[in-house]
């Protein structure tokens, strides 16, 4: 399994763009990325995966770039209901399950 | 509201004792894992289940057991409880159960061991 770091906690301004990047160095080529987002006292939610390139969706974008080391989570316009645990995953189309670790812990300050 | 239901949402019990925590999975859905989270840790993977057959195991200890029924939900069974297994449990499902497939978090159960 890839191993992720990403940084532990983030803050921001609200209406800000966040960026959190996460590093896998050992990606492998079936590999996929995967970020989930977690409230607190909450189960994690699925916000966005992909492969190379960039992906968008309704709450987020994620760059990877061609050498796949590292990516990136997009989040524009961060409000305050946006404070979570961040969790950037990597994993292939097998069976083995992913790693959570520990995530990132964005604040949004107002 | 992600389709998957934990019952109950609050445990408190004493150690030594035993529990059982249950999970519904999403309509369709044939995996379910759970995973305990302490406080101020990570989300630890316990173990998956799919179609009722165990698929992979993580960290769970031998105190703790889990089964996936016919009608595909599941229990993790806790005994020997001591303090230190006091956290949030939470299962999850998804559909075929492979790593990149999607996984939707139930409410989770608080497990309180005093």
């Amino acid at each position: 399994l890839a191993k992720t770091t990403q940084p532990i906690s983030m803050d921001s301004y609200e209406g800000q763009e966040v960026n959190i990047t996460c590093s896998h160095n050992n990606i492998a080529t079936n590999d996929y990325i995967t970020w989930y987002q977690q409230f607190p006292s909450q189960g994690p939610r699925f916000i966005i995966q992909g492969y190379k390139t960039k992906v968008t969706n309704e709450v987020a974008s994620l760059f990877i770039p061609a050498d796949r080391k590292s990516s990136t989570l997009s989040l524009p316009r961060v409000s305050l209901s946006d404070t979570a645990v961040y969790y950037c995953l990597v994993g292939d189309r097998g069976n083995t399950p992913l790693v959570f670790g520990k995530g990132t812990r964005l604040s949004v300050i107002a | 509201d992600s389709g998957v239901t934990q019952t109950p949402k609050h445990l408190i019990t004493a150690t030594g004792q035993r529990v059982t925590l249950r999970c519904s999975p999403r309509s369709g859905d044939l995996s379910v894992y759970w995973y305990q989270q302490s406080l101020d840790q990570g989300l630890q993977f316990l173990i998956q289940y799919y179609n009722g057959e165990e698929r992979a195991k993580g960290n769970i200890l031998e105190r703790f057991s889990a089964q996936q029924f016919p009608d595909l939900h599941s229990e993790l069974n806790l005994s020997s409880l001591e303090l230190g297994d006091s956290a949030l449990y939470f299962c999850a499902s998804s559909n075929w159960g492979g790593s990149t497939d999607t996984q939707y978090f139930g409410p989770g159960t608080r497990l309180t061991v005093l």
